[in-house]
C-alpha cells in the first residue's frame, strides 16, 4: 500500500506565506488534490489538478508538485485560513488515500 | 450546483448495523461517482468505498472488505452505505462526496455515527 506523509502541524504569521507539504510515491503519477476542513465543518476541495482552483477560492491559494511532493501554499494567510489540510491522491490499488492532515495556526 | 444531503445522526449498539443515505440533487445522479470518506473524533479523512449507480458497481478499500455494503437508487438519487459488525472503533462523522477524476468537489453535510452500549 502507499502513504501520504504531511506535517501534524503548521503556524503562519497572519499576512505571510506558509507552504503545506505532502509526500508518497504516488505522487510522481498522480496530481494531489487538496481540502480545507474547519472545525464541525465538511472538507472543501482548494486545489487540484496541476495548480487549479474551483470557483470561490480565494487565489491566495496555489499548488505544486515536484517529484514525490506536492504544496499547498497560502500566500498573504488570513485568520480565516486557519483550519486542518488534507492532501489526496491514489493507493497503489489506484483508490482514493487521504493524507493524515495538517493543522494550520495563522498567529 | 450539486448538493448532498445525508441522513440524521446514529446511535447504534456494538455488533450491530448502521445504514447511512446520501440524497443528491443537481447534475446527472447515475453517472457520478460517490464515494464514502470517514472521519473518527480528532483523526484524518479515511475513503471507505465507491459506487457509480450508472454501473451499479462498487468497490471499497481492503480494511472495510466484508464489512460495508454501498448501493445506489437511481430513481430516488440516493446512494447508502450500510457497515456491520459496528464496534466502539467504527464511531465516526461518515461523509459522502462526489468523486470526479481524481477529486471530490461536493461533500454532504456528514453523519455522525455513535457505537456505544
Amino acid at each position: 500500500s502507499s502513504e501520504l506523509t504531511q506535517d501534524p502541524a503548521v503556524s503562519v504569521a497572519l499576512g505571510q506565506t506558509v507552504r503545506i507539504t505532502c509526500q508518497g510515491d504516488s505522487l510522481r503519477s498522480y496530481y494531489a488534490s487538496w481540502y480545507q476542513q474547519k472545525p464541525g465543518q465538511a472538507p472543501v476541495l482548494v486545489i487540484y489538478g496541476k495548480n487549479n482552483r474551483p470557483s470561490g477560492i480565494p487565489d491566495r491559494f496555489s499548488g505544486s508538485s515536484s517529484g514525490n511532493t506536492a504544496s499547498l501554499t497560502i500566500t498573504g494567510a488570513q485568520a480565516e485560513d486557519e483550519a486542518d489540510y488534507y492532501c489526496n491522491s491514489r493507493d497503489s490499488s489506484g483508490n482514493p488515500l487521504f493524507g493524515g492532515g495538517t493543522k494550520l495556526t495563522v498567529l | 450546483q450539486v448538493q448532498l444531503v445525508q441522513s440524521g445522526a446514529e446511535v447504534k449498539k456494538p455488533g450491530s448495523s448502521v445504514k447511512v443515505s446520501c440524497k443528491a440533487s443537481g447534475g446527472t445522479f447515475s453517472s457520478y461517482t460517490i464515494s464514502w470518506v470517514r472521519q473518527a473524533p480528532g483523526q484524518g479523512l479515511e475513503w471507505m468505498g465507491r459506487i457509480i449507480p450508472i454501473l451499479g458497481i462498487a468497490n471499497y478499500a481492503q480494511k472495510f472488505q466484508g464489512r460495508v455494503t454501498i448501493t445506489a437508487d437511481k430513481s430516488t438519487s440516493t446512494a447508502y452505505m450500510e457497515l456491520s459488525s459496528l464496534r466502539s472503533e467504527d464511531t465516526a462523522v461518515y461523509y459522502c462526496a462526489r468523486e470526479f477524476g481524481l477529486l471530490f468537489d461536493y461533500w454532504g453535510q456528514g453523519t455522525l455515527v455513535t457505537v456505544s452500549s
